[in-house]
Order: structure tokens, then C-alpha cells, then sequence
């Protein structure tokens, strides 16, 4: 059965304080990697789709890895505006079109 | 690119009346689209996949004679819950999959509307 585990559920920082999130996963045939931010009363926005292990994608401070079993959402320098729930998904052999996805991290950013 | 909307935002409505959420992708089309539905603090549950011009898929559990979904256009879907009670309160999203965003062919990523905020009374 795929399943998909984010780690950990929440986390505060301080304002440049860097650090990362984490997506683990077992899935049979992975077919991508989704990660998304989400805020509060707002539809999921998309940021990353990876599809094989060693692959990265950066954008601002934001840089998303890819392993065989896991993904990181690094965040270097973060900023209040960073504040928000990042939730990873993924698609499968199993889940066809559909993406399973994780429970989200909620990250806050302390000035 | 890549741009869902969603109509309305909020909607607050008395029980026993039916609503429709109208879901738009604005400069792609989408060959398929998913309705989600989400508690406070938890994570998107899927409640059905359809596919333009064909009749939706939906989730075990989820009644599809309650939430009729139609997929019409390669660029609009839309969500009725009849007959609404107060356990149907929740937040409703949407998104799209297909061709032609950006420009490109990429058909993988799932592109979300910006949800809708139901209130049965």
C-alpha cells in the first residue's frame, strides 16, 4: 500500500534560521513527486514536481531533493512570508492520475 | 500559466438546499479534474476524478447521488451538493490536470483552485 509521511508536523523558526522538511515515501512505481504550499483558507500552490532520485528543483529559498525513499523541502533564510503548510504528494503506478498526498507540515517563521 | 478559479468563494446556505461550485481552468484545458474536500488542519481528501465528457469517479464513501460532479468542458467542472445538511460544512477544492500550460505539454502536475468555503445552516 503507498503511503506518504511528512515530518514533522510542525516546525518554528526563526527569521534566517534554515532548516528542512521532510517527505517519506513507499509507493510502487513512483510516476512524481509533488510538493505544495498551502495558506490558511487558500487552495494548494504548486512549487516542485521531481521524478527520479538525485533530481533537485530550486526556487528562491526554497530547493526540493529526491531520494529514493524520501524528499526534502530545504529552506535556506527563511522569511515570515515563508509561514505556511507545505504538503508533499505523490503519483503512482497504483494512484493513476491521482495523487496521494501527505498531512502536511506547518511551518511558522518568527521575526 | 496554469491559473484554476473557483466560484463562489464562500457560500453559506440552509439546510436542504442544493449549492453548485463552478471550477475553471483559465489558460489550460483539463482533460481531468479532481474535487477534494478538506477539514480544518487536515489534509486534502479526495472525493472524486473525472474526466471531461465522461461520468466522474468517486472515493469510496463519498455518495455520488449527493455531490454530482459534471465534467462538460475541457475547461469547467462543477460540484453540486444536494440537498445540504450541516455535516456537509467544509472546504471544497478543486484542480486540474492537462495540456497547454504555459505554453508546454505537461499533463502530470495538478494545478488547484483557490477552494471554497461552504456553511450549511
Amino acid at each position: 500500500e503507498d503511503q506518504v509521511t511528512q515530518s514533522p508536523e510542525a516546525l518554528r523558526l526563526q527569521e534566517g534560521e534554515s532548516s528542512s522538511l521532510n517527505c517519506s515515501y513507499t509507493v510502487s512505481g513512483l510516476r512524481g513527486l509533488f510538493w505544495y504550499r498551502q495558506d490558511p483558507g487558500k487552495g494548494p500552490e504548486f512549487l516542485f514536481t521531481l521524478y527520479s532520485a538525485g533530481e533537485e528543483k530550486e526556487k528562491e529559498r526554497l530547493k526540493a531533493t529526491l531520494t529514493k525513499k524520501e524528499s526534502f523541502l530545504h529552506i535556506t533564510a527563511p522569511k515570515p512570508e515563508d509561514s505556511a503548510t507545505y504538503l508533499c504528494a505523490v503519483r503512482s503506478s497504483n494512484t493513476g492520475n491521482q495523487f496521494y498526498f501527505g498531512t502536511g507540515t506547518s511551518l511558522t517563521v518568527i521575526p | 500559466g496554469a491559473v484554476v478559479s473557483q466560484h463562489p468563494s464562500r457560500v453559506i446556505c440552509k439546510s436542504g438546499t442544493s449549492v453548485k461550485i463552478e471550477c475553471r481552468s483559465l489558460d489550460f484545458q483539463a482533460t481531468t479534474m479532481f474535487w477534494y474536500r478538506q477539514f480544518p488542519k487536515k489534509s486534502l481528501m479526495l472525493m472524486a476524478t473525472s474526466n471531461e465528457g465522461s461520468k466522474a469517479t468517486y472515493e469510496q464513501g463519498v455518495e455520488k447521488d449527493k455531490f454530482l460532479i459534471n465534467h462538460a468542458s475541457l475547461t469547467l467542472s462543477t460540484l453540486t451538493v444536494t440537498s445540504a445538511h450541516p455535516e456537509d460544512s467544509s472546504f471544497y477544492i478543486c484542480s486540474a490536470r492537462g495540456f497547454g500550460v504555459g505554453g508546454s505539454t505537461s499533463t502530470d502536475t495538478q494545478y488547484f483552485g483557490p477552494g471554497t468555503r461552504l456553511t450549511v445552516l
